[in-house]
């Protein structure tokens, strides 16, 4: 079974930093694009980063600079690393699987949840 | 402010059709970029609804329809029932961004 699972969320005060794991079952995630989206409290989704097949990472915005993209092709885990981290990066932060050359996300994860606050 | 406009709300008593717009820009709908839509469900995560601007995932009711035209998609959903109420999002890539980017979503609801 196709499956993403996250973890790493919690509390953190402005400016720390945090990592976050996604650990994928029934597919590899190196052969695969593999995105970042978060969903503030109440609000819309943002899409956040994406790493290739390829190993070329993108970001937001809103995060670069901030945050990193990666994996971990022998344990098949894709990770964010947040530094700097500011209220407004408070959210449910999901993984997902980017459907190549499509853009599109077709596998989602339940989500780990960020709180920033002092 | 997010880069794909969609209508806050939409309702519809069951059994009606609703659509959702979704307005990009020359950049992102206007360049030729495929519209996606998700579905979320309260307190769960997205899922894929239509990729491609109208294909069906495996599993999706062919209730659900999508369309592209210009600048601008929609959604339709036939024979609205309850357990369709939930919150609709849209979803594209933006070349002056290089990045993907999602509507600011519509909450259906099912009189």
């Amino acid at each position: 079974e196709v499956q993403l699972v996250e973890s790493g969320g919690g509390l953190v005060q402005p400016g720390g930093s945090l990592r976050l794991s996604c650990a994928a079952s029934g597919f590899t995630v190196s052969s695969n694009y593999m995105s970042w989206v978060r969903q503030a409290p109440g609000k819309g989704l943002e899409w956040v980063s994406v790493i290739y097949s390829g190993g070329s990472t993108y970001y937001a915005d809103s995060v670069k600079g901030r945050f990193t993209i990666s994996r971990d092709n022998s344990k098949n885990t894709l990770y964010l690393q947040m530094n700097s981290l500011r209220a407004e990066d408070t959210a449910v932060y999901y993984c997902a699987r980017d459907k190549r050359h499509y853009y599109y996300m077709d596998v989602w994860g339940k989500g780990t949840t960020v709180t920033v606050s002092s | 402010q997010s880069v794909l406009t969609q209508p806050p709300s939409v309702s519809g008593a069951p059994g009606q059709r609703v659509t959702i717009s979704c307005t990009g820009s020359s950049s992102n709908i206007g360049a030729g970029f495929d519209v996606h839509w998700y579905q979320q469900l309260p307190g769960t995560a997205p899922k894929l609804l239509i990729y491609g601007n109208s294909n069906r995932p495996s599993g999706v009711p062919d209730r659900f329809s999508g369309s592209k035209s210009g600048t601008s998609a929609s959604l339709a959903i036939t024979g609205l029932q309850a357990e369709d109420e939930a919150d609709y999002y849209c979803q594209s890539y933006d070349s002056s961004l290089s990045g993907r980017v999602f509507g600011g979503g519509t909450k259906l609801t099912v009189l």
